[in-house]
């Protein structure tokens, strides 16, 4: 399944298939980005990360691709599992003050269906 | 290691009155940084301190929020005379360092409730 994360907030997957979040970002400045978890009641979890020098990372089940050209990060999930239900953030940061804060994107609700 | 401790967990403030905030960061880390999202919404930056300082408040009300980090104890994000569009989840990350070159733990957070 696919999903961009503004227009479609919500993303229904099969267990076992693999999924694609999407995120466009909003600046061609950010220079680092990261994906977060998000369960219900919890805080941000960090999934996976990636420098502006970067086209493509791998972790353990999800890679995350980054297009600078179009603005565009998304994150795969490979053989999603009923606990990789949640929401999921795109976040970016430029160093525009030096406080390194972070920029959400709106986010997409995963459901994996068992 | 405990991770970002924050409480309370959920607070209840009718309107008029003071909201106060406590953030615990990680052993050893002195960078906080404070959120808040309201329901179905990405976390919005809000304030970033150091240890007795205000390093960058621009996502914060200019009037009834304040926050303080101080040398010692946790930071605390104070909010004066609530009214119900403070109604929110607020949370809190904790670094090192600068967050881009060694990352954010957030905490579970304190989620209001205005009355």
């Amino acid at each position: 399944g696919e999903s961009v994360g503004l227009h479609l907030p919500t993303l229904s997957v099969q267990e076992g298939d693999n999924s694609i979040i999407n995120c466009a970002y909003s600046n061609s400045a950010s220079d680092y980005f990261i994906w977060y978890k998000q369960e219900s009641g919890k805080g941000p979890q960090f999934i996976i990360d990636i420098r502006s020098n970067m086209d493509k990372r791998q972790g353990q089940r999800v890679t995350v691709l980054l297009n600078k050209t179009v603005k565009h990060l998304s994150l795969q999930i490979a053989a999603t599992q009923p606990g990789d239900s949640a929401v999921y953030f795109c976040a970016e940061n430029w160093d525009q003050t030096g406080a390194n804060n972070l920029f959400f994107g709106t986010g997409t609700r995963l459901t994996v269906i068992p | 290691n405990a991770g970002v401790m924050q409480n309370p967990r959920h607070l209840v403030r009718r309107r008029g009155q003071e909201a106060r905030l406590r953030c615990s960061p990680m052993k050893g880390h002195s960078h906080v940084y404070w959120y808040r999202q309201l329901p179905e919404e990405g976390l919005k930056f809000m304030v970033y301190l150091q240890k007795e300082n205000i390093i960058d408040e621009s996502g914060m009300p200019k009037e009834r929020f304040s926050a303080e980090f101080p040398k010692e104890g946790p930071s605390i994000l104070r909010i004066q005379q609530v009214v119900r569009g403070d109604s929110a989840a607020y949370f809190c990350a904790s670094s090192p360092g600068d967050g881009a070159n060694y990352g954010y733990t957030f905490g579970s957070g304190t989620r209001l409730t205005v009355v």
